[in-house]
């Protein structure tokens, strides 16, 4: 029983192109996140949602949207794909709270941009 | 802003003792964290320190001292597959703020 589950596993895709990567969460946190991580494993926080409203947007290109249609999913759409996209994108959940701060992540989407 | 700094990589041998230091910069934080991530895989939860002094789980404890700005994660008993990267992190206000890893290569 899969805590946060992301799709797809893999994302290989044309320069220019759109994309969009699902997470859905069965723990019942109430916040979620969208973190990049390159290729030196540099772990970036990209937004952060509580109950559906955006929180944080880390000077991430606006070509990047996500979109939370209620508290146990958060997407990720991409627009006009770049090379520099590259990267393995996780998605987390926690109750960020003092009391609850474990972040618990996807597997992870690997996305290729050729 | 937040920033953590650790060392990018430590050598240990099998059975071997290691600790991980992570220095940070932050206006505000509930607590540090520590996550393990092996190769290919998620970051995983090890451990988490609120107030200053050590945490124990297992053979893995964690350290911090909010007057240095300073903490740590011990690691005894190493075994093979503590191969792995692992991150220092600042929790707080909706948000998890990651150093950038230490990989720690277990030698048998």
């Amino acid at each position: 029983d899969t805590a946060v589950s992301q799709t797809p596993k893999y994302l290989v895709t044309q320069m220019g192109n759109d994309k969009s990567i699902k997470c859905e969460q069965n723990l019942g946190h109430d916040t979620m996140y969208w973190y990049k991580q390159d290729s030196k494993k540099f772990l970036k926080i990209m937004f952060s949602y509580n109950n559906k409203e955006l929180i944080i947007n880390e000077t991430v290109p606006n070509r990047f949207s996500p979109k939370s249609p209620d508290k146990a999913h958060l997407n990720l759409h991409i627009n006009s794909l770049e090379l520099g996209d590259s990267a393995v994108y996780f998605c987390a959940s926690s109750q960020g709270s003092r009391e609850e701060p474990e972040a618990f992540f996807g597997q992870g989407t690997r996305l290729t941009v050729v | 802003g937040q920033s953590l700094e650790q060392p990018s990589e430590v050598t240990a041998v099998e059975g071997a003792i290691v600790q991980i230091n992570c220095t940070y910069q932050t206006s505000g934080f509930y607590g540090l964290s520590w996550y393990q991530q092996h190769d290919g895989g998620a970051p995983t939860f090890l451990s988490y320190n609120a107030l200053d002094g050590l945490e124990e789980t297992g053979r893995f404890s964690s350290f911090l001292s909010r007057s240095d700005s300073y903490g740590y994660l011990l690691l005894q008993e190493l075994q093979m597959k503590d191969s792995a990267s692992y991150f220092c992190a600042l929790t707080g206000g909706f948000k998890t703020i990651f150093g950038a890893g230490t990989r720690l290569f277990v030698k048998a």
